[in-house]
């Protein structure tokens, strides 16, 4: 079974730092991966996706991650916040081998506040 | 082009009672997915749709639980009786068929659902 692990259920950076939001996993497949972003009163949107192309992917907003399979993570990162990227942000996964199951396993979610 | 849609946006009902959430997914999506988030819970998914059939229900948690999706393009999930632990944001996702399984899933805003 897959299952997805945030660490940090809240995170908070001064506008114009680094932010970084911690994802692993657990497969025994590296699955796909996935990070989305809730605004308030919005629906989930996707950043970005891993599909094992590149390692390194970039995705809206200036967010990229990087897949570490030697690690099981796939940590956001973001070189300068902003106020607006003030938000919570999911790391997901689904299984890589077709077996007809498309459903996304989702960590806990992290909270991400940007200070002024 | 319109987003995932659902309504309501909120609901408050009483426990034993009957509530039935809708979604619209995007125009021309064959794939439609049920997700739900408890309070300060992960997101975990409920069940999957392909065009009118139940691809994947694995995930819906008994029979007081019931969706439909006649004709393959709304749907609707009905909780009777509602229960104190339904309570929690209910989400609605669609996706493409192009034949691989990283098509992205895009999600509605939620329907917030209170049991009383």
């Amino acid at each position: 079974a897959q299952s997805v692990t945030q660490l940090g259920s809240h995170v908070s950076v001064s506008e114009g730092a680094l932010v970084l939001l911690r994802c692993n996993y657990s497969s025994s497949v590296p699955p796909y991966l996935f990070w989305y972003v809730q605004y308030p009163n919005q629906g989930l949107q996707l950043l970005l996706k891993y599909t094992s192309a590149a390692t390194l992917v970039k995705g809206i907003n200036g967010f990229e991650a990087e897949f570490k399979k030697s690690e099981t993570s796939f940590h956001l990162t973001k070189p300068s916040a902003h106020m607006s990227d003030a938000a919570e942000y999911f790391c997901a996964v689904s299984p890589r081998m077709d077996t007809g199951r498309r459903a996304l396993t989702f960590g806990s979610g992290t909270r991400l506040q940007v200070q002024p | 082009e319109a987003g995932v849609t659902q309504f309501p946006s909120h609901s408050v009902i009483e426990k034993g009672q009957t509530v039935t959430l809708r979604c619209d997914p995007i125009s021309g999506h064959d794939n439609l997915y049920w997700y739900r988030r408890v309070m300060g819970k992960e997101i975990k998914f409920l069940l999957h749709f392909v065009k009118e059939s139940k691809q994947d229900e694995s995930g819906m948690p008994n029979n007081r639980f019931l969706a439909e999706r006649t004709g393959g393009t709304y749907s609707t999930l009905k909780v009777q009786p509602a229960e104190l632990e339904d309570s929690g944001v209910y989400f609605c996702a669609s996706s493409q068929d192009r034949g691989t399984f990283i098509d992205t899933q895009y999600f509605g805003p939620g329907t917030r659902l209170t049991v009383l």
